[in-house]
């Protein structure tokens, strides 16, 4: 099974900030990976797929880029309603899907 | 609006089974494979099963291999996993959730989600 590294597990930003999250693949998955956000008490929702196109109705502030084992996610200028928990997931090799520790972006 | 509702979760002794289902509504069922994601309390997310949008290909993660069963009913608009032999490492909040590309077997991201139904697994 493919295995995706989140770094780091958890942050501390402001508001403004710029935050970036990588994830790495334990091999390549060309463009084949997902970003979600999850809120406490909430489902996963869709920001990113194929590694960088923005899900329809996400805020532009939210992208992401890369290919093969190296990605990231990048949130521009971090709102108050962007403090949550970040997983990726790979769809290049299945069965099993799989998912990424998550990184927990917190209020500085 | 692209609706899924889970059901029939609840607390369960080791060893005995329990049934899942996820109700869609607001897309055309029947042209999308359909996944279950599990999330322990406190834990990340783990990819359970997947089905295909005609049960064609079925796949699991090895953790529940041999155990859980998922099967769909399109003309119910509805996703199912028969859950036996419980754990008490199977006790968390079970997704369902759909795929975003049409007609793919497994290959898939997440783009709707259920609330999830909490399973809860203890003597």
């Amino acid at each position: 099974a493919i295995q995706l590294t989140q770094s780091p597990s958890s942050l501390s930003a402001s508001v403004g900030d710029r935050v970036t999250i990588t994830c790495r693949a334990s091999q390549g998955i060309s463009s084949a990976l997902a970003w979600y956000q999850q809120k406490p008490g909430k489902a996963p929702k869709l920001l990113i797929y194929d590694a960088s196109s923005l899900e329809s109705g996400v805020p532009s502030r939210f992208s992401g880029s890369g290919s093969g084992t190296d990605f990231t996610l990048t949130i521009s200028s971090l709102q108050p309603e962007d403090f949550a928990t970040y997983y990726c997931q790979q769809f290049n090799s299945y069965p099993p899907l799989t998912f990424g520790g998550g990184t927990k972006v917190e209020i500085k | 609006e692209v609706q899924l509702v889970e059901s029939g979760g609840g607390l369960v002794q080791p060893g005995r089974s329990l049934r899942l289902s996820c109700a869609a509504s607001g897309f055309t069922f029947d042209d999308y494979a359909m996944h279950w994601v599990r999330q322990a309390p406190g834990k990340g997310l783990e990819w359970v099963s997947g089905i295909s949008w005609n049960s064609g290909s079925i796949g699991y993660a090895d953790s529940v291999k041999g155990r859980f069963t998922i099967s769909r009913d399109n003309a119910k608009n509805s996703l199912y996993l028969q859950m036996n032999s419980l754990r008490a490492e199977d006790t968390a909040l079970y997704y369902c959730a759909k795929a975003g590309s049409i007609a793919v077997a497994g290959t898939s991201f997440f783009d709707y989600w259920g609330q999830g139904t909490l399973v809860t697994v203890s003597s």
